[in-house]
């Protein structure tokens, strides 16, 4: 069964770095999203992507946040400068209809 | 602002027996309703969806809608112990955002 394949699994920064979380979606998949979960809270929207632009984006995805399809297979989220508070898990998501399918997540810890 | 609402729990329930798990959302125009299974330190997975008013039902669980109530309940019949997670309701509030309730904890008992 296809699915969404996030990278790294972990990943560890130090405070005003910048990082860059990795997918793939599934390959036939229309939509593509980037959501958060800081531990024991829930899971927070962050932005959606259409036909290679942002469709939506939540008070959190601000201008230290971005999202490029630099290809036709990858999905990225950039966090220019990091803070404590983007520790979390971000998950990438991807549908065509009305299924969301997840991926396994890239647990951030900021320094 | 959009909201999804569900009680945080625990809600502990006998092996066996039926768990209920209740949802409330504030958009009224919203069209789409999700439950999705959350085991610690995994990602969200789908149980269903539902977009009518009324019961849906896959295998052991049954969703229920009412949108004049605002309301979206899970049924979970013959509760296994592999049930216990977390259950996220989530609702589409537009073409491309979906978004999630903070979840209700689910232990089944043996």
């Amino acid at each position: 069964e296809p699915e969404v394949t996030q990278t790294p699994s972990h990943q560890v920064t130090q405070m005003g770095q910048e990082v860059i979380l990795r997918c793939v979606p599934i390959s036939n998949h229309l939509y593509f999203y980037w959501y958060r979960q800081i531990l024991g809270q829930k899971v927070e929207f962050l932005v959606s992507f259409y036909n290679n632009e942002i469709s939506e984006k939540s008070e959190i995805f601000d201008d230290q946040f971005s999202v490029e399809r630099p290809d036709g297979s990858n999905f990225t989220l950039k966090i220019r400068s990091t803070k404590l508070e983007d520790s979390a898990m971000y998950f990438c998501a991807s549908n065509r209809v009305e299924k969301l399918f997840f991926g396994s997540g890239t647990q951030l810890s900021v320094l | 602002q959009k909201e999804v609402e569900q009680n945080s729990g625990p809600l502990s329930v006998p092996e066996g027996a039926i768990a209920s798990l209740n949802c409330t959302y504030s958009d009224q125009g919203s069209q789409s309703f999700f439950w999705y299974r959350q085991y610690s330190g995994k990602s969200p997975e789908l149980i269903m969806f539902i977009y009518s008013n009324g019961d849906k039902e896959d295998g052991r669980f049954t969703a229920q809608l009412n949108k004049a109530s605002q309301y979206v309940s899970l049924l979970i019949r013959d509760s296994q112990p592999s049930d216990s997670a977390t259950y996220l309701c989530a609702v589409k509030s537009s073409a491309s955002k979906i978004i999630f309730g903070s979840g209700t904890r689910l232990s089944i008992r043996p």
